[in-house]
């Protein structure tokens, strides 16, 4: 089985700009997540995706958003990108959302700079 | 959200055996204990995760104190690819969803 994908695998983005990640998860997995990695702040969560719902969202601000299709790959968005956007941003999917525990698998990221 | 305290860094030989602590005194009934790991320039990569009772697996077991509030992940023996930074982090259901919340994570280093 294909693992999880991203793209693109690194980017460079100018103060002010926007931009859009992309995640392809395992098939069959119907759950996607996304998380922000930085030096200073480690890994947060930022939302999770699950049958094309949002279903849960972490303390971001609203320049943060996402969204899935219903072959489950999913988008997020960053609108007004600032300086501290910088960071690697994960994907992970998993077979099911909420219940009992299930783990989640995840991508090998996409590294954005702003400058 | 409830948080888990790991140590920085712990250094270990390889073949030796590992004790990887972590603490989560504010953990909630229903909250699994979950443990990942994440090597130089990849994404995190899923380890093992329990709710009350020990659990073992091909990868290392996870010792769960009694009152849940602490839990210990052993690596029985160490290889030098075991070198990476592990989390040890609470999976809470919110309103029917799973959040992961990752702590600061230990970084392991194996001597060979």
């Amino acid at each position: 089985k294909a693992g999880v994908t991203q793209t693109p695998r690194y980017l460079i983005k100018t103060r002010g700009q926007q931009v859009t990640l992309s995640c392809s998860p395992i098939s069959g997995h119907r759950s996607v997540s996304w998380y922000q990695q930085t030096p200073g702040q480690g890994l947060q969560f930022l939302f999770e995706y699950f049958s094309e719902t949002q279903r849960n969202k972490g303390n971001f601000p609203g320049r943060f958003s996402g969204r899935q299709f219903s072959n489950s790959r999913s988008e997020m968005n960053v609108s007004t990108l600032e300086l501290g956007d910088s960071a690697l941003y994960l994907c992970a999917s998993s077979t099911f959302s909420g219940g009992n525990a299930y783990e989640q698998y995840f991508g090998p990221g996409t590294r954005l700079t702003v400058t | 959200d409830a948080k888990t305290t790991q140590p920085n860094s712990m250094e270990s030989n390889e073949e030796e055996p590992v004790h990887l602590p972590c603490n989560h005194s504010t953990i909630s009934g229903t909250d699994y204990i979950h443990w990942y790991r994440q090597l130089p320039s990849q994404g995190p990569e899923y380890v093992i995760h329990g709710l009350t009772s020990n659990v073992n697996n091909r990868m290392a077991s996870l010792a769960i104190a009694e009152d849940r509030k602490s839990s210990t992940l052993i690596l029985h023996r160490a290889t030098l690819r075991d070198a990476a930074v592990y989390y040890c982090i609470l999976r809470a259901v919110i309103q029917g969803a799973q959040k992961l919340v990752f702590g600061q994570g230990t970084r392991l280093t194996i001597n060979p």
